[in-house]
């Protein structure tokens, strides 16, 4: 059973980069092809689709984030990283990583990290 | 990219009946729609994937309809722990796109 689990620090200084790593177990990057992807929900609001990373190293980010985001993949520590520069207090958010099912719907989900974006 | 507009946004029903819950897309996504449930302090989990097809381990009283752009979450007889918020999402264009949610209460 695959399993993800997100970690990093809680809070980031405004204009500062956000950085939160994924950790995934029970399951590799080189097997099945899938993507890997970051979604975040603002506090008592929806999901909102970060971008994805494919096992190849191809990555796909919402055009709404103007280019503030970086996602990378270490799969010899089967690791995906999501970096968000230039934050604001509007990034405040639970980040969750996900995987998707095959099927581009998101089945694997990590418990979620809140991230303030206070000073 | 595409919206989702789910209704109602809070749908207010006693265990034991049968809900209803609506997803529309701005343009047809086919049936690449999936809907997911999210309980307080947890993640959102996968009901049905492609409109219509319970994910593992889904309950039978989930269904999903739909296509094109009209799409439809059915729960046929509501248990206690059916009461959460559920997302549509479509899969058709990036970026994937969510709904805003229906929360779904006990009355």
């Amino acid at each position: 059973q695959v399993q993800l689990q997100e970690s990093g620090p809680g809070l980031v200084k405004p204009s500062q980069t956000l950085s939160l790593t994924c950790t995934v177990s029970g399951g590799s990057f080189s097997s099945g092809g899938y993507y890997w992807s970051w979604i975040r929900q603002h506090p008592g609001k929806g999901l909102e689709w970060i971008g994805y990373i494919h096992y190849s190293g191809s990555t796909y980010y919402n055009p709404s984030l103007k280019g503030r985001v970086t996602i990378s993949l270490d799969t010899s520590k089967n690791q995906f990283t999501l970096k968000l520069s230039s934050v604001t207090a509007a990034d405040t958010a639970v980040y969750y990583c996900a995987r998707e099912d095959g099927y581009n719907y998101w089945k694997y989900w990590g418990q979620g990290t809140l991230v303030t974006v206070s000073s | 990219e595409i919206v989702l507009t789910q209704s109602p946004a809070t749908l207010s029903l006693s265990p034991g009946e049968g809900a209803t819950l609506s997803c529309r897309a701005s343009q047809s996504i086919t049936s690449y729609l999936g809907w997911y449930q999210q309980k307080p302090g947890q993640a959102p989990r996968l009901l049905i994937y492609d409109a219509s097809n319970r994910a593992t381990g889904i309950p039978a009283r989930f269904s999903g309809s739909g296509s094109g752009t009209d799409f439809t979450l059915s729960i046929s007889s509501l248990e206690p722990e059916d009461f959460a918020v559920y997302y549509c999402q479509q899969r058709s264009n990036w970026p994937h796109t969510f709904g805003q949610g229906t929360k779904l209460e006990i009355k």
